[in-house]
């Protein structure tokens, strides 16, 4: 099982660009996630998914889109870049009960010039 | 909605404890507790459910007071390989369904 995978693991934007990241799991979790993290704030929820076609807004979801297609694919679409998104994004999975660990996947490093 | 931490930071000896807080404004059904090293994701160390249950490993214990919506993680003899942050997370009822946020994290460093 590769877990939870993502791509890509560094990038650059400018302002006003758009760009996809992706998440992809093996192990047939229903629940995924997608988290930023800026010093001192923590992790913090953009959006999440409780099965295929099923998804719902976190606590930070303003300039993000996601969908969910398929069990193994959470992708997270950044509509037009901003400074403010400059930062550590990472994507987690688990399947959809409350006594059971997320998954996270490896991070992309986010910069927004 | 975000689980408060505390304290923010703290700096300890090899060998000396340590007590990380995590307190919710809501109900908690249970509480889970990772580690992150720097530059990598975080990694799982424990669950506590309600009734008492707890799931984890290593020589890290918890605690979880319902009443209170508290929970603590306790680093007992602290190795040199317990500095990371530490962060406490739980799933938030959704009219059915969950979603599951963290806390705001702690920074802990241990020195030999």
């Amino acid at each position: 099982n590769a877990g939870v995978t993502q791509t890509p693991k560094f990038q650059v934007l400018k302002t006003g660009q758009s760009m996809t990241l992706q998440c992809a799991q093996d192990m047939n979790h229903e629940y995924m996630s997608w988290y930023r993290q800026d010093p001192g704030m923590g992790l913090r929820l953009i959006h999440y998914s409780v099965g295929a076609g099923i998804t719902d807004q976190g606590e930070v979801p303003n300039g993000y889109n996601v969908s969910r297609s398929t069990t193994e694919d959470f992708p997270l679409r950044l509509l037009l870049a901003a400074p403010s998104q400059t930062s550590v994004y990472f994507c987690a999975s688990s399947p959809l009960a409350s006594s059971y660990e997320q998954y996270f996947g490896p991070g992309t490093r986010l910069t927004v010039t | 909605q975000q689980p408060v931490q505390s304290p923010q930071a703290v700096i300890l000896r090899e060998g000396e404890d340590a007590v990380i807080n995590c307190s919710s404004s809501k109900a908690l059904y249970s509480v889970h507790w990772y580690r992150q090293k720097h530059g990598e994701a975080p990694v799982f160390l424990m669950i506590l459910l309600k009734g008492g249950e707890q799931k984890g490993h290593e020589k890290i214990s918890a605690s979880f007071n319902e009443k209170k919506q508290q929970s603590s993680l306790y680093l007992t003899a602290s190795q040199l390989s317990y500095s990371g942050t530490y962060f406490c997370g739980t799933e938030i009822d959704t009219s059915g369904t969950y979603k599951y946020i963290f806390g705001t994290g702690t920074r802990l460093k241990v020195l030999a």
